[in-house]
């Protein structure tokens, strides 16, 4: 059973670039959610997708959008890059259920010039 | 609305001493807990979780959380702390019903001297 990857590991862009990061859940899990983590910070809910929909969303703005793919892997795009966009993003796999557990993967470090 | 507190930013205790980390949540139904540890560049780990089971909750590498709804507390304890548990934990509470989102804490920095 695999975990939950995430690619790129670390990406550099320029403010008002576009970025779009990858996220595979792990086998058997149909919703995936994602987290901004800013240094020092905990992480905060960006949005969640099951079964390729969007499940919920936190305080960010549209700029932030997002994809859930038939094999339950997810993309997260950030359009309009800021500079405090810089961030660990997280991606957490999970069965769906209300008392199940969120499987985190690694990270994506972005560092916004 | 369901929030966490967790109360020093920042602890430190020797190794072999026992681990305290304070965690506060708020919450207008029962909750959901988690305890998550980070090390350095790397993801969340889950420790514990509380689902309304049983109020002490034992997790990974010896860590333990007992769940009090008079105090509304979860706080992290390890009786002997090792170099390897200095990390950045985490409290979570779930909220939502399918599927659900973590609202997470600030966040504890334990420090373990030799």
């Amino acid at each position: 059973e695999t975990g939950v990857t995430q690619s790129p590991t670390h990406l550099i862009k320029t403010r008002g670039q576009q970025v779009t990061l990858r996220c595979s859940s792990q086998s058997g899990h149909n919703t995936v959610s994602w987290y901004q983590q800013a240094l020092g910070q905990g992480p905060q809910f960006i949005f969640q997708y099951y079964r390729e929909e969007e499940n919920g969303r936190g305080n960010f703005p549209p700029r932030f959008s997002g994809l859930q793919f038939p094999n339950y892997s997810s993309e997260l795009n950030v359009n309009a890059l800021e500079l405090d966009d810089s961030a660990l993003y997280l991606c957490a796999s999970s069965s769906g259920s209300r008392t199940d557990t969120q499987y985190f993967g690694p990270g994506t470090r972005l560092t916004v010039l | 609305a369901q929030s966490v507190t967790q109360l020093g930013s920042h602890v430190s205790v020797s190794e072999g001493a026992l681990v305290l980390l304070r965690c506060n949540y708020s919450s207008s139904v029962p909750p959901y807990l988690f305890w998550y540890v980070q090390y350095p560049n790397q993801g969340l780990q889950l420790l514990l979780k509380y689902t309304s089971a049983a109020t002490l909750v034992k997790g990974i590498n010896g860590f333990e959380a007992e769940f009090k709804k008079s105090e509304t507390s979860f706080h992290l304890t390890k009786p002997s702390a090792h170099m390897s548990d200095a990390a950045e934990y985490f409290c979570a509470v779930k909220v939502g019903n399918q599927g659900g989102k973590l609202i997470f804490g600030q966040g504890t920095e334990l420090s373990v001297k030799p």
